[in-house]
C-alpha cells in the first residue's frame, strides 16, 4: 500500500521568496513515481512536476524543482520566487509501479498562502 | 498538452435525482480513467478506476450501483450518482493519462454537486 505524509497543513511565503513544501512517502515497490499537483480555488489540478524512483538526478521545471531524498522517502517541492498566483493547495502524490498510469495515492495537501 | 475535459462543471438537483458526469479524454486515447472525489479543504479520495471496454474497480467502501461508471470508448467515461441525496454534495473530478513513458495524469476541471 503507498502512504503520503503531508505534514504542512498551511504555508505562508513573502513574494519574491522561495518556499519548500514537505512530503514524505512509504511503498515497498523498488519501481515507483512522485508528482506535485497544484490546486487553485477554482479546483482544477494541475500538473507540476514528476521524479522517477530511478531517476538520478532531481526534477526541475522552470520555478520549480523536487528535492528528491530517496533513502529519507522524501520528495519536497520548492518553489522559487513566489508569485502571488502560486497561492493554492498542492498535493504530493505517489503511483506505484514506475509508470505513470497507476493509481495514484494523494497526500493530504498543504495550502499555500503567498503575501505581497 | 494533453486535455482532459468534464462536464457539467456545476450540478444542482433535487434529491432522488441521477446526475451523469462526463470525462473526456480531447487529444489522446484513455484505456484507463480515474474518478475522485474531494471535500472542502481535503485530499482528494479514488473512488474507482474505468476501464475501457470492461467494468470499472471500485475502491473499498464505494457503493457501486450507487455511482456507476461506464467507459464505452476510448476517449470517454461517465460517472451517474444515482438517486442522488445531499450527502453525495461533493467535488467529483477525474483523471486520465496518454500511454507511454513518464506521462502523468491530466485532471479534468472538476464537477460540484450539489444536492438539495
Amino acid at each position: 500500500a503507498q502512504k503520503i505524509t503531508q505534514t504542512q497543513p498551511g504555508m505562508f511565503v513573502q513574494e519574491k521568496e522561495a518556499v519548500t513544501l514537505d512530503c514524505t512517502y512509504d511503498t515497498s515497490d523498488p519501481s515507483y513515481g512522485l508528482f506535485w499537483y497544484k490546486q487553485p480555488s477554482s479546483g482544477e489540478m494541475i500538473f507540476l512536476i514528476y521524479q522517477g524512483s530511478y531517476d538520478q538526478q532531481n526534477a526541475t521545471e522552470g520555478r520549480y524543482s523536487l528535492n528528491f531524498q530517496k533513502a529519507r522517502k522524501s520528495a519536497n517541492l520548492v518553489i522559487s520566487a513566489s508569485q502571488l498566483g502560486d497561492s493554492a493547495m498542492y498535493f504530493c502524490a505517489n503511483n506505484a509501479g514506475g509508470t505513470s498510469y497507476g493509481k495514484l495515492t494523494f497526500g493530504q495537501g498543504t495550502i499555500l498562502t503567498v503575501h505581497p | 498538452g494533453a486535455v482532459v475535459s468534464q462536464h457539467p462543471s456545476r450540478v444542482i438537483c433535487k434529491s432522488g435525482t441521477s446526475v451523469k458526469i462526463e470525462c473526456r479524454s480531447l487529444d489522446f486515447q484513455a484505456t484507463t480513467m480515474f474518478w475522485y472525489r474531494q471535500f472542502p479543504k481535503q485530499s482528494l479520495m479514488l473512488m474507482a478506476t474505468s476501464n475501457e471496454g470492461s467494468k470499472a474497480t471500485y475502491e473499498q467502501g464505494v457503493e457501486k450501483d450507487k455511482f456507476l461508471i461506464n467507459h464505452a470508448s476510448l476517449t470517454l467515461s461517465t460517472l451517474t450518482v444515482t438517486s442522488a441525496h445531499p450527502e453525495d454534495s461533493s467535488f467529483y473530478i477525474c483523471s486520465a493519462r496518454e500511454t507511454g513513458g513518464r506521462q502523468p495524469q491530466h485532471f479534468g476541471d472538476g464537477t460540484r454537486l450539489s444536492i438539495l
